[in-house]
């Protein structure tokens, strides 16, 4: 079965801080893909990244990265010198090739606060 | 380009009432997802369909139910409403063309805040 855990409920950083969100996925399939997404509390799911299993390159864009390492099946998300507009729930997911469809597996989310 | 809407917004319902969800996807997606989102079980998937069929099930009881419209607009309902039936329920499109399921970015709706009473 499918899982993701994000064992960071909650963090709080101060602006301009760097902060890295965990996240922990199991599957037995060998083909998947993984995402992070934001939620605002405007409550709508912003997609952020897409990664499948074969791609372990990790990824820059602006102040976002994101380190995917099937080794310790992670998949962290870094944000540089965050800002107080990054302050959301970020939620990691899961999908499964075997399984056809859109299915998404999420995790628990992290809950980030940036102080100005 | 429209995003997804979902209609109402909010809604307030009794115990044992059922309640209906409107869900239009992207134009040309032909994919509609729908999700649960509790504090205490956080984000669920409920089903997904696709060409007016449907492709995925989680894990909810009888009462959830779905369908898809010939213009891929979706419609959820629950019946016989209970307490923990309170959620974010989101919606969300997808292309999903046939066996492209996992590739597919979605895009999610706003959500509809259902509040049982």
């Amino acid at each position: 079965a499918q899982k993701v855990t994000q064992a960071q409920t909650e963090i709080s950083v101060v602006e301009k801080e760097d902060v890295t969100l965990d996240c922990v996925y199991e599957t037995r399939d060998t083909t998947y893909y993984l995402f992070w997404y934001k939620q605002p509390p405007s409550g709508e799911l912003v997609f952020l990244i897409r990664r499948n299993s074969f791609d372990e390159q990790n990824e820059i864009s602006g102040r976002y990265s994101w380190n995917f390492q099937k080794s310790t099946s992670s998949f962290n998300f870094t944000i540089t010198a965050s800002q107080v507009v990054d302050s959301a729930v970020y939620f990691c997911a899961l999908s499964e090739e075997a399984r056809a469809g859109n299915m998404l597996t999420f995790g628990g989310g992290t809950r980030l606060m940036v102080k100005p | 380009k429209a995003g997804v809407t979902q209609t109402p917004r909010y809604l307030i319902k009794t115990r044992g009432q059922q309640v209906t969800l409107s869900c239009s996807p992207i134009s040309g997606h032909r994919s509609v997802s729908w999700y649960q989102q509790t504090p205490g079980q956080g984000l669920q998937f409920l089903f997904e369909y696709f060409s007016e069929t449907q492709r995925n099930k989680g894990n909810f009881p009888g009462r959830f139910s779905g369908r898809q419209f010939s213009n891929s607009r979706s419609e959820m309902n629950v019946s016989t409403l209970e307490l923990g039936d309170s959620a974010l329920y989101l919606c969300a499109s997808a292309r999903g063309g046939l066996g492209a399921g996992a590739y597919n970015e979605q895009f999610f709706g706003p959500g509809t805040r259902l509040t049982v009473l």
